[in-house]
């Protein structure tokens, strides 16, 4: 069975440009989650999708948003790229519709890096 | 005070040892609890979950105690292999898990 997808591997952007990250979870898992995790940091959650609607946000600044496809597949957009939006995005899922207690399988992440 | 805590180590201990983290929470409520592990600029891989009764998978074994809110992992006859990072992960409820830092192992030849 194949696991958590993630384009592209790395993505390198200017300050001020747009990026947009993909994610495909793993068959049958409705919920995706996506974190940022810079050099030498922990992970930091950003959004959780599931069944298509925005369940919970981190404490990121509106310019990232996403959306859940109804495929489950999930897209990662930040706008107006800074600096210090450099780090590794990694993506998860998990089983349907479960508010908790379920295991969450990440993909191998994006490495975005902004100059 | 962190919602979820760890101790960063680096824990350096030669092959063979036995070697134990712990990772405390602040919320009480919390209701189900995860350990990952993270090689050098890869993703986490979950590990094993935490059950109240505790649980063991090989070399591994994680207990739960609420009481004082922490969890702990216990490796026996530790391996090379095992050096990476250990993520503690709880979640509240609500759509909302939190992740430790991480505790760094180095097992040494």
């Amino acid at each position: 069975e194949a696991g958590v997808t993630q384009s592209p591997t790395h993505l390198i952007k200017t300050r001020g440009q747009q990026a947009t990250l993909r994610c495909s979870p793993i068959s049958g898992h409705t919920s995706v989650y996506w974190y940022q995790q810079a050099l030498g940091l922990g992970l930091q959650f950003l959004l959780w999708y599931d069944e298509g609607e925005e369940r919970n946000r981190g404490n990121f600044p509106p310019r990232f948003s996403g959306r859940q496809f109804p495929n489950y597949s999930s897209e990662l957009n930040v706008n107006a790229l800074e600096l210090e939006d450099s780090a590794l995005y990694l993506c998860a899922s998990s089983s349907p519709g479960q508010v908790t207690g379920y295991e969450q399988y990440f993909g191998p992440g994006t490495r975005l890096t902004v100059t | 005070r962190k919602e979820v805590e760890q101790d960063p180590g680096p824990f350096n201990v030669p092959e063979g040892a036995t070697v134990a983290f712990n990772c405390t929470y602040s919320n009480s409520a919390s209701q189900s609890f995860f350990w990952y592990r993270q090689d050098c600029r890869k993703e986490p891989k979950l590990l094993m979950s935490v059950y109240s009764s505790g649980n063991e998978d090989g070399r591994f074994t994680a207990q739960l105690n609420r009481a004082s809110q922490y969890i702990s992992l216990l490796i026996r006859d530790s391996k090379l292999s095992d050096s990476a990072t250990y993520l503690c992960v709880v979640n509240q409820g609500t759509y909302k898990y939190i992740f430790g830092t991480g505790t760094r192992l180095k097992v040494l030849a």
